[in-house]
């Protein structure tokens, strides 16, 4: 079956560097999104894409976040000056079509870790 | 706004015990409500669905079914095994595709 994949499993970085956080979605899929859970937290939605543009964004996904898909299999979300609270496992979904009632496939995530 | 209330966990139980993890969900109009599944070091799977008042998700030997009228989508089991020890998260999404999840509940089962 069909995986979503994310690179690096775990990053660890120092506080104020950039980090690009790798995906790459379901290749018949069209929409992409990021989540985040910080260690014993829930499942936060940051940010969804569709059509090379954000659908919509959490009030988490500030001026310091960014994502681009700068391919056609490749689907990004940078982090400039990260900070210690932006630790968290961060996991990528996509779907094929739109809709409350299409479940999105998630990748196994990728863990980071600021410094 | 939208929202997901879960049972604390863990939850401990023995090999062949039955299960029932408690979830409920505040929402306008008509949700779609999932159970997604985390084993360890795996990423998030969705376990089963329900889109519709009444309906019935079902996968693995799990249930959960869709009461509008008490705001619930419980998850029960019949007979767990030690391979169902994971982390459930019980979610919706609603007219925007954005999925809002539950804290999770970890479930440990002994042999």
């Amino acid at each position: 079956e069909p995986e979503v994949t994310q690179t690096p499993s775990h990053q660890v970085t120092q506080m104020g560097q950039e980090v690009i956080l790798r995906c790459v979605p379901i290749s018949n899929h069209l929409y992409f999104y990021w989540y985040r859970q910080i260690l014993g937290q829930k499942v936060e939605f940051l940010v969804s894409f569709y059509n090379n543009e954000i659908s919509e964004k959490s009030e988490i996904f500030d001026d310091q976040f960014s994502v681009e898909r700068p391919d056609g299999s490749n689907f990004t979300l940078k982090i400039r000056s990260t900070k210690l609270e932006d630790s968290a496992m961060y996991f990528c979904a996509s779907t094929r079509d739109r809709g409350y009632n299409q479940p999105q496939h998630f990748g196994d995530g990728t863990r980071l870790s600021i410094l | 706004g939208d929202s997901v209330t879960q049972m604390e966990g863990p939850v401990t139980l023995s090999e062949e015990a039955f299960l029932t993890i408690n979830c409920t969900y505040t929402a306008t109009g008509y949700p779609s409500l999932f159970w997604y599944v985390q084993y360890p070091g795996e990423g998030l799977q969705l376990l089963l669905k329900a889109t519709k008042a009444d309906d019935k998700g079902s996968n693995k030997g799990f249930e959960a079914t869709y009461r509008k009228e008490t705001t619930s989508f419980h998850l029960e089991k019949g007979s767990v095994q030690v391979s169902d020890s994971a982390v459930y998260f019980c979610a919706l999404a609603n007219r925007d595709d954005k999925i809002i999840f539950g804290k999770g509940t970890r479930l440990h089962i002994l042999p």
